[in-house]
């Protein structure tokens, strides 16, 4: 069935440097992949996201990237900042939409 | 402010018990959806509705039901036929027939089986 695959599951980095987040999807037929960010005790929130037909997308800081042919998609995190801690999960769904899949998620702890 | 709202934020239940977590949204989208959230793991798929009056099975219905009787709300019971029901419930909803995937989520509802 469809499966996203997430790593790593534990990141941590000193503050300032980059954080990269990897995830790979097994249904070729997937046309939208999201990025989400969980805090503690919070339900997740959209942080960038990225369409097929597209294989960069940045918003100042972060930045994602996507390979079709090889069915990978990654989030980039430059110039990381504590509030940047958080749990971090992969998405991805096809046409239509109504069914996303999560990857298991990435605990991003950054140190100050 | 637009938005979802979980009902309770935090639910004890006693073995044998069947719970209802509410789920209520003033965004005016069709689709809405109930996750569980474990440690160390994704969010899992329980249940979704793409209209009023018709809902799906996710990837784990069993020991819960719902229903949709009104746009705005999509509760969520927890019934004594889960076997493990403590875990971070979530909610979503997301607009359709438009392009945008995204989904927009309340703020969870913790339960734990005593």
């Amino acid at each position: 069935g469809e499966n996203v695959e997430q790593h790593p599951s534990t990141l941590s980095v000193q503050e300032g440097d980059s954080a990269v987040i990897k995830c790979t999807y097994s249904d070729s037929a997937s046309n939208y992949f999201p990025w989400y960010k969980q805090e503690l005790g919070k339900g997740p929130q959209l942080i960038i996201d990225i369409r097929s037909n597209v294989g960069e997308k940045k918003d100042q800081r972060i930045a994602v990237t996507l390979n079709k042919t090889a069915k990978h998609f990654s989030l980039h995190i430059t110039e990381t900042q504590p509030e940047d801690s958080a749990v971090y999960f992969c998405a991805a769904s096809k046409p239509g939409g109504f069914k996303t899949i999560f990857g298991a998620g990435t605990r991003l702890f950054v140190k100050a | 402010d637009g938005g979802i709202t979980q009902s309770p934020k935090y639910l004890f239940r006693k073995e044998g018990q069947n719970v209802t977590l509410s789920c209520e949204q003033n965004l005016n989208h069709d689709a809405m959806y109930w996750y569980r959230q474990d440690p160390g793991q994704g969010l899992r798929l329980i249940y979704y509705s793409q209209i009023v009056n018709d809902f799906q099975k996710g990837d784990i219905a069993e020991g819960y039901s719902v229903s949709r009787e009104k746009k705005e709300s999509f509760p969520l019971t927890v019934t004594s036929a889960q076997k493990n029901p403590t875990a971070f419930y979530l909610c979503a909803s997301r607009r359709t027939g438009t392009n945008t995937g995204e989904l927009f989520f309340g703020e969870g509802s913790r339960l734990t089986v005593l």
